[in-house]
């Protein structure tokens, strides 16, 4: 069990590029959740994921941003078009369905710049 | 996005003292956690709580889960440097979601 790996730990990128970052999970896990963090505030749940299926998304979850999981289990959070309102950490955390009341377990996170 | 309120923002202890936070809502919780987070890493939980006044251990941290279900306690005794960090509670609202709203962090400083 090596834990949820996120990659890459640190992007910066220009205003209007695209951006993509994966998360895999611990292996057992169905259920996937990307929150984001700016700086000096808490984590804000963005979206997640039970399997392949996603099931719920916040109004945060703009339209340039877009999440997948696509066998049920790495997932991608790709941006499109960023700003600089995009510049956060981006946690990605997973847990077991059974064990999801327990808290979930959260990877290091992508800490993303946009210049 | 909804964030739970905590207090106090930031405290600066002596090593070996006690430290006491809190965690309030305006909605009730049937879930409360905390987390810690040191810088450049993801938080990493501490204790959960599933029942109103509930009471939880977890070495020299106790929570506490509200009676009236909307704030949460955490305190840490007798403090060491390596508690060092920014502590976060969460919440969940209802059964058949597993989205849980985080607080806004006591970060906690600790002088030798």
């Amino acid at each position: 069990d090596t834990g949820v790996s996120q990659n890459p730990r640190h992007k910066i990128t220009k205003r209007g590029q695209n951006v993509t970052f994966r998360c895999d999970p611990i292996s057992e896990h169905n259920r996937l959740y990307w929150y984001r963090q700016t700086l000096g505030q808490g984590p804000e749940f963005l979206t997640y994921f039970q399997n392949e299926a996603q099931l719920e998304k916040s109004r945060l979850l703009s339209d340039r941003f877009s999440a997948e999981r696509p066998k049920g289990s790495f997932s991608t959070l790709e941006i499109q078009r960023t700003e600089q309102g995009d510049s956060a950490m981006y946690l990605c955390a997973s847990s077991l369905l059974a064990n999801a009341n327990y808290g979930y377990t959260f990877g290091s996170g992508t800490r993303l710049t946009v210049v | 996005g909804q964030q739970l309120n905590q207090s106090p923002q930031s405290m600066f202890i002596q090593e070996g003292e006690d430290v006491s936070m809190n965690c309030t809502s305006s909605s009730i919780f049937n879930t409360w956690l905390w987390y810690k987070q040191d810088p450049g890493e993801g938080p990493v939980l501490l204790i959960a709580l599933y029942k109103a006044g509930e009471l939880t251990s977890n070495g020299r941290l106790t929570a506490q889960f509200g009676i009236t279900r909307k704030d949460s306690f955490l305190n840490i005794s007798a403090s060491i440097p390596s508690d060092v960090g920014i502590y976060f509670c969460a919440g969940r609202i209802t059964s058949g979601t597993y989205k849980y709203i985080f607080g806004t962090g006591t970060r906690l400083k600790v002088l030798a």
